[in-house]
């Protein structure tokens, strides 16, 4: 099957600084990746959609000068939490959608812990 | 609103049992239809996808879909401790956006 691979799998961050997120499809070519955030105990909760070569696609209520999404290329989507808060500490998820089946292959998540 | 319903659970089966876990949807159109697995403090894993009405086996697990109810389920014969997880079922409504998904129910097989 699909493989996506993130980077880091874990982060702790100092209050105010900046982190960034990679996300890859390893072995098939994504036009369209998303990024979703789960606290714990809680649902998936889609925060962009991000198309390669264009802006991503926010959804409401997330704020898109903290959460900057580039989706450079056909393999690789950043998501990059600027001036993180302790209350920015969560579970960030990717995934990308493989061909017309719309399946979505998630990766394996980030942790995110600011201090 | 685009809905996926499931219930939350928890539902607990003993070993070897059959688990049957029930998702309805709102929106009449959908398209494609997906059940995920997601261990506690893990990413959601694949099981199974289904696109036309009826059944689809893969090993242990059965897919069921309904489109006339608006109904997808999936069954898991000889549960095991293992699949102890919430699964999570989510549907494709429209082309090029992301897929709706359901709050998931926990599954617990006791051993």
């Amino acid at each position: 099957g699909a493989v996506v691979s993130q980077h880091p799998s874990w982060v702790i961050c100092k209050s105010g600084t900046s982190v960034k997120i990679e996300c890859r499809s390893l072995d098939f070519q994504a036009t369209t990746m998303f990024w979703y955030r789960q606290f714990p105990k809680q649902s998936l909760m889609l925060m962009a959609t991000s198309n390669e070569g264009s802006k991503a696609t926010y959804e409401q209520g997330v704020e898109k000068d903290k959460f900057l999404i580039n989706h450079a290329s056909l393999t690789l989507s950043t998501l990059t939490v600027t001036s993180a808060h302790p209350e920015d500490s969560s579970f960030y998820i990717c995934s990308a959608r493989d061909g017309p089946q719309e399946t979505q292959y998630f990766g394996p998540g980030t942790r995110l812990l600011v201090l | 609103q685009k809905e996926v319903e499931q219930n939350s659970g928890p539902l607990s089966v003993p070993e070897g049992a059959i688990a049957s876990l029930n998702c309805t949807y709102s929106d009449r159109v959908s398209q494609s239809f997906f059940w995920y697995r997601q261990y506690s403090g893990k990413s959601p894993e694949l099981i199974m996808s289904i696109y036309s009405n009826g059944d689809k086996e893969d090993g242990r697990f059965t897919a069921q879909l309904n489109k006339a109810s608006q109904y997808v389920s999936l069954l898991i014969r000889d549960s095991q401790p293992s699949d102890s997880a919430t699964y999570l079922c989510a549907v494709n409504t429209q082309a090029g956006t992301a897929l709706i998904f359901g709050k998931g129910t926990t599954l617990s097989v006791s051993s």
